[in-house]
């Protein structure tokens, strides 16, 4: 089973700041690697799939890069509705695995 | 439109069994893959099964043996048997179609409770 692993836990931003998330495989996913936006009592949300093409209706300012098993999650500019809990996951093999999760929360 | 919806879920005592479903609409299940995700409370996501077009389907190791995911192309829909439940299988669960790789539909979940 491939393990993914995100870092930081939580990340405490302002509105208009840029985050950067880190996604990390312990073997390699080519560019198998999407990215989900969780908001409090709702299902997870496709953002980024192929590790940087954006999902129909996702807003420009997030983005992915990576391959291999270094990925990244940037958001430009936080707008008050990306507060939430952002995860990566694994599409190389079944199972199918994410990471433990980001919180982004407000500073 | 594309639409999901999970049904079934409920409060049970360990080693009971319940059978969880999921309708789709705005596209037609025997053509993708589906998968069920569930998310145990406050934790993360977890891939439970899947089933392909080809009617392959595959398990996480903590249920296999115990749940069976299976299809009905004349309902367009997927269900989840689930037998022999466990503390540990206490979690939302959601249903949402596997377009290679990627959960791009999900339904609003299910939960299913598993307590004495």
């Amino acid at each position: 089973e491939i393990v993914m692993t995100q870092s930081p836990a939580t990340l405490s931003v302002s509105p208009g700041e840029r985050a950067t998330l880190s996604c990390r495989a312990s073997q390699s996913v080519s560019s198998n690697l999407a990215w989900y936006q969780q908001k409090v009592g709702q299902a997870p949300r496709l953002l980024i799939y192929g590790a940087s093409t954006r999902a129909t209706g996702i807003p420009a300012r997030f983005s992915g890069s990576g391959s291999g098993t270094e990925f990244t999650l940037t958001i430009s500019s936080l707008q008050s509705e990306d507060f939430a809990v952002y995860y990566c996951q694994q599409s190389e093999n079944w199972p199918r695995t994410f990471g433990q999760g980001t919180k982004v929360e407000i500073k | 439109e594309v639409q999901v919806v999970e049904s079934g879920g409920g409060l049970l005592q360990p080693g009971g069994s319940l059978r969880l479903s999921c309708a789709a609409s705005g596209f037609t299940v025997s053509t993708t893959s589906m998968t069920w995700v569930r998310q145990a409370p406050g934790k993360g996501l977890e891939c439970v099964s899947i089933i392909h077009s080809s009617y392959a389907t595959y398990y996480a190791d903590s249920v296999r043996g115990r749940f069976i995911i299976s299809r009905d192309n004349s309902k367009n829909s997927i269900f989840l048997q689930m037998n022999s439940l466990r503390d540990e299988d206490t979690a939302v669960y959601y249903c949402a179609r596997d377009y290679g790789g990627l959960l791009d539909y999900w339904g609003q979940g299910t939960l299913v409770t598993v307590s004495s």
